[in-house]
């Protein structure tokens, strides 16, 4: 089945601890991104991949990291995470083919509670 | 001004009704276009695409002015099913594939 998964699926920690969220595509998508949703703000992207160890930051990136050592995970960093990233986060997986925009496939997402 | 732009909501209509939301970009170059529907903080999920004037998918219609730089999308025949957010995407120009996300509309649907 083609999927994106996302671990954990709930995660509350506290200020400044290290974390890690992970995703996974078996669709063989060369793109992939990192999105938060906050009430009222919509999908705001973080940083996003255009393919293996080719990455840049989206609109919201601070306090966050990002690496794509293999072309099926893309795992988010969050060095030292603060309570104002306390928010619900969303991998996706497209394909990347010239210059039109594909749809995206969305992760299950990650609830983030900082205190 | 935000680059997309929808109505949030919510619009609360009885089953059987036809309900449309309107969507506004900013970005003139942006070539396609896409509606998600999202139930209650899970993942959205692809409803439409919109790449050129419209497409049509059962009870559901998209259309694109570009023109006016808006994009609609009317269901028919309201399902309790239906009672979701949906989210207006508009694609980016710059060939990296970025898209640009609503906030979404929320719907409704009653007995």
């Amino acid at each position: 089945e083609a999927q994106v998964t996302q671990n954990p699926r709930y995660l509350i920690t506290v200020t400044g601890k290290k974390l890690t969220v992970t995703c996974s595509q078996n669709m063989n998508h060369e793109y992939m991104s990192w999105y938060r949703q906050d009430p009222g703000l919509g999908l705001r992207q973080i940083y996003y991949s255009m393919n293996v160890e080719v990455t840049d930051k989206g609109d919201v990136p601070e306090g966050y990291k990002v690496s794509r050592k293999e072309k099926r995970n893309f795992p988010l960093i969050l060095e030292s995470p603060s309570p104002n990233q306390t928010s619900l986060y969303f991998c996706a997986s497209s394909l990347s083919l010239g210059g039109l925009s594909y749809e995206q496939y969305f992760g299950p997402g990650t609830r983030l509670t900082v205190t | 001004r935000k680059e997309v732009e929808q109505d949030p909501g919510p619009f609360n209509v009885p089953e059987g009704a036809t309900v449309a939301f309107n969507c506004t970009y900013s970005n003139s170059a942006s070539q396609s276009f896409f509606w998600y529907r999202q139930d209650c903080r899970k993942e959205p999920k692809l409803l439409m695409s919109v790449y050129s004037s419209g497409n049509e998918d059962g009870r559901f219609t998209a259309q694109l002015n570009r023109a006016s730089q808006y994009i609609s999308l009317l269901i028919r025949d309201s399902k309790l099913s239906d009672s979701a957010t949906y989210l207006c995407v508009s694609g980016g120009s710059g060939g990296y594939n970025k898209l640009i996300f609503g906030a979404g509309t929320r719907l409704a649907v009653h007995p």
